[in-house]
């Protein structure tokens, strides 16, 4: 069975601080890895991975793939409260065209 | 603007009365998907379609139909609704690999998302 799973589940960190979220996976012909952050609303778009080891960066945000252990991680150094949000991993499947969510890490940032 | 939209936004309804949630976008997109999103299980895909006329299950289809007469709109219905489907369905979009050699891309256009309660 295909799965997606993130963790940690939920995480509460202070202003300034760095996080790592997880993701792994088991998709039968893996063809991508992407994140998005919820913010109470729709999905809006972060990271699309498709190489091992290549990092991709985005301002604080930065994301890498390793596909022979099934993982990425999403860093977020000097957090600030708009930060805070839920992170979804998805999985995109060579045959069928599908993808796979994991249930999301929800990110609290404190003042 | 850019974008995938759903309406009804909200839906209150009753178990057995039929309705569809229409998803648009303007983007010329070939790849359209619908899925509901509950707590504790993510996001699942229920429906998504390569291009026109051309649709396939998802995880979680039954209880649903969607059809794709055109490219930019992908209605998602249900016959007969029941309880088990009071969720957050949202729609999105996404492009298509052409015959250029470029590769596709998985990045999906989300909707804003349509809360729907089955009474």
């Amino acid at each position: 069975e295909d799965k997606v799973v993130q963790s940690p589940l939920s995480l509460v960190v202070h202003e300034g601080d760095t996080v790592t979220l997880n993701c792994s996976y088991e998709v039968t012909n893996f063809r991508s890895l992407l994140w998005y952050k919820q913010e109470k609303k729709a999905p809006t778009f972060l990271f699309m991975l498709t190489s091992s080891g290549i990092e991709k960066k985005s301002g604080r945000l930065s994301s890498i793939l390793d596909k022979k252990e099934l993982f990425s991680i999403l860093n977020i150094t000097a957090t600030q409260t708009g930060d805070s949000a839920v992170y979804l991993c998805a999985v995109g499947a060579l045959s069928g065209n599908q993808f796979y969510f994991g249930t999301g890490t929800s990110l609290t940032v404190i003042p | 603007e850019a974008q995938v939209t759903q309406n009804p936004r909200y839906l209150i309804t009753v178990t057995g009365k039929k309705l569809t949630v229409t998803c648009s976008q303007n983007m010329n997109h070939e790849y359209m998907s619908w899925y509901r999103q509950d707590p504790g299980l993510g996001l699942r895909q229920i429906y998504y379609s390569m291009n026109v006329e051309v649709t396939d299950k998802g995880d979680v289809p039954e209880g649903y139909k969607v059809s794709r007469k055109e490219k930019r709109n992908f209605p998602l219905i249900l016959e007969s609704p029941s309880p088990n489907q009071t969720s957050l369905y949202f729609c999105a979009s996404s492009q298509f690999p052409g015959t250029s050699g470029i590769s596709r891309t998985d990045t999906q256009y989300f909707g804003p998302g349509t809360r729907l309660t089955v009474l």
